[in-house]
């Protein structure tokens, strides 16, 4: 089993619809979790930092359930430049400890379709 | 921002060759970076972390002798892959963390897609 696992799709939604991406992670020593963009052929863009309390950032709900280990994305009113890679990111370790490294899940793509 | 810059963008090379790729912080130095490889279709699997002055710590199954990283300074790594062959075609990122910023994030460079013929 995958340390982060996600769901690849694609998920093909039209525009303005909502869509939500799910993760689950083993590690339940994991210290900090986000959530990556990233474009076809290019590197992974920061999109937000998941928190247990949740978080949003305009279009974009993160929440994380630590008991479940498990991570959500959601995308309000998606637009065509959403379409992309969606990845799970999770960081084992404390900043200071040599288990400190970033897990990623394999990605979720999404194409949102005119 | 923080922003991490990566030389080659781009290389093509004969299988048996080496290739260097450098990878840079250039506005904040960075004590640790990382290198990672994504083939087609996959995420990104890290390599190895670099701390600046000491020798990088490779992943399981990655070959130290392969892959050589060097950490001379807080705003250069390189990795140089060594007798390149085909199945190492990939594209590989680099990553920076800051020392003075936010704990848990890392800044990517834009990666460097590898072509070994």
């Amino acid at each position: 089993r995958k340390e982060v696992e996600q769901d690849p799709g694609p998920f093909n939604v039209p525009e303005g619809a909502t869509v939500a991406f799910n993760c689950t992670y083993s590690n339940s020593a994991s210290q900090s979790f986000f959530w990556y963009r990233q474009d076809c052929r290019k590197e992974p863009k920061l999109l937000m930092s998941v928190y247990s309390s949740g978080n949003e950032d305009g279009r974009f709900t993160a929440q994380l359930n630590r008991a479940s280990q498990y991570i959500s994305l959601l995308i309000r009113d998606s637009k065509l430049s959403d379409s992309a890679t969606y990845l799970c990111v999770v960081n084992r370790g404390w900043f200071t400890s040599g288990t400190y490294k970033y897990i990623f899940g394999t990605g979720t793509r999404l194409k949102v379709l005119a | 921002g923080a922003v991490v810059s990566q030389h080659p963008s781009w290389v093509i090379c004969k299988s048996g060759t080496s290739v260097k790729i450098e990878c840079r912080s250039l506005d904040f130095q960075a004590t640790t970076m990382f290198w990672y490889r994504q083939f087609p279709k996959q995420s990104l699997m890290l390599m190895a972390t670099s701390n600046e002055g000491s020798k990088a710590t490779y992943e399981q199954g990655v070959e130290k002798d392969k892959f050589l990283i060097n950490h001379a300074s807080l705003t250069l790594s390189t990795l140089t892959v060594t007798s390149a062959h085909p199945e190492d075609s990939s594209f590989y990122i680099c990553s920076a963390r800051s020392h003075t910023g936010g704990p848990y994030e890392q800044y990517f460079g834009p990666g460097t897609r590898l072509t070994v013929t």
